[in-house]
């Protein structure tokens, strides 16, 4: 039973160029979650995915978007890189309504 | 907004003995909260749940309590070993997300 699986692993990009970090959820699982984790700090949540629609949205600008398919898998989009963008993206997956979430190992994305 | 702390950045403990991290947290009235432990290079994996109205939960050597009233939380880890040795982060339970804390670094010295 595969867990969480995030592609790509390491990501370089420079500013103002856009990225797209993909994400297959657990199986069985229908809501997925992405979160921004910069070096020596907790991971911030961004947003949550549930029914390809938005759910809840953290304190993060315009500029990061995503996408729910009908599969449950899920895109987080950066436009217009910035390098304090630079962190480790994780991707979290979960049932409707239940807890605990489960995570992938992130990809790493760096901004020169 | 809500804040989360946790005790120390960094705790070192010899092995076999108990370590007690502490997770604090203000502004905030989680439905349930969580731990997390981390290892450098990879995603955070689940622990512990627990909510609002238990006290305590175990998992084998795990234990975790939840005090509402003082809005903290400790994690223990008894008989500790080297391979204890991770970041262990506190997670606080909206319902649709969860907050973080910045971690504490967990070091068992043989």
């Amino acid at each position: 039973d595969a867990g969480v699986t995030q592609s790509p692993t390491h990501l370089i990009k420079t500013r103002g160029q856009q990225v797209t970090l993909r994400c297959s959820p657990k199986s069985g699982h229908d809501t997925v979650s992405w979160y921004q984790q910069a070096l020596g700090q907790g991971p911030q949540f961004i947003f949550q995915y549930y029914e390809e629609e938005e759910r809840q949205r953290g304190n993060f600008p315009d500029r990061f978007s995503g996408h729910q398919f009908p599969n449950y898998s899920s895109e987080l989009n950066v436009n217009a890189l910035l390098l304090g963008d630079s962190a480790l993206y994780l991707c979290a997956s979960s049932l409707a309504g239940s807890q605990p979430q489960h995570f992938g190992d992130g990809t790493r994305l760096s901004i020169l | 907004s809500q804040k989360i702390e946790q005790n120390s950045e960094a705790l070192n403990i010899q092995e076999g003995k108990t370590a007690t991290l502490t997770c604090n947290y203000t502004n905030y009235s989680p439905a349930y909260l969580q731990w997390y432990r981390q290892d450098p290079g990879r995603g955070p994996v689940f622990l512990l749940l627990i909510r609002e109205n238990e006290k305590e939960k175990r998992k084998e050597r795990l234990k975790v309590t939840f005090d509402t009233t003082l809005k903290q939380s400790l994690f223990h880890i008894t008989a500790s070993q080297p391979a204890d040795s991770a970041t262990y982060l506190c997670a606080l339970g909206g319902a649709n997300n969860l907050f973080f804390g910045t971690g504490t670094r967990l070091t068992v010295i043989p």
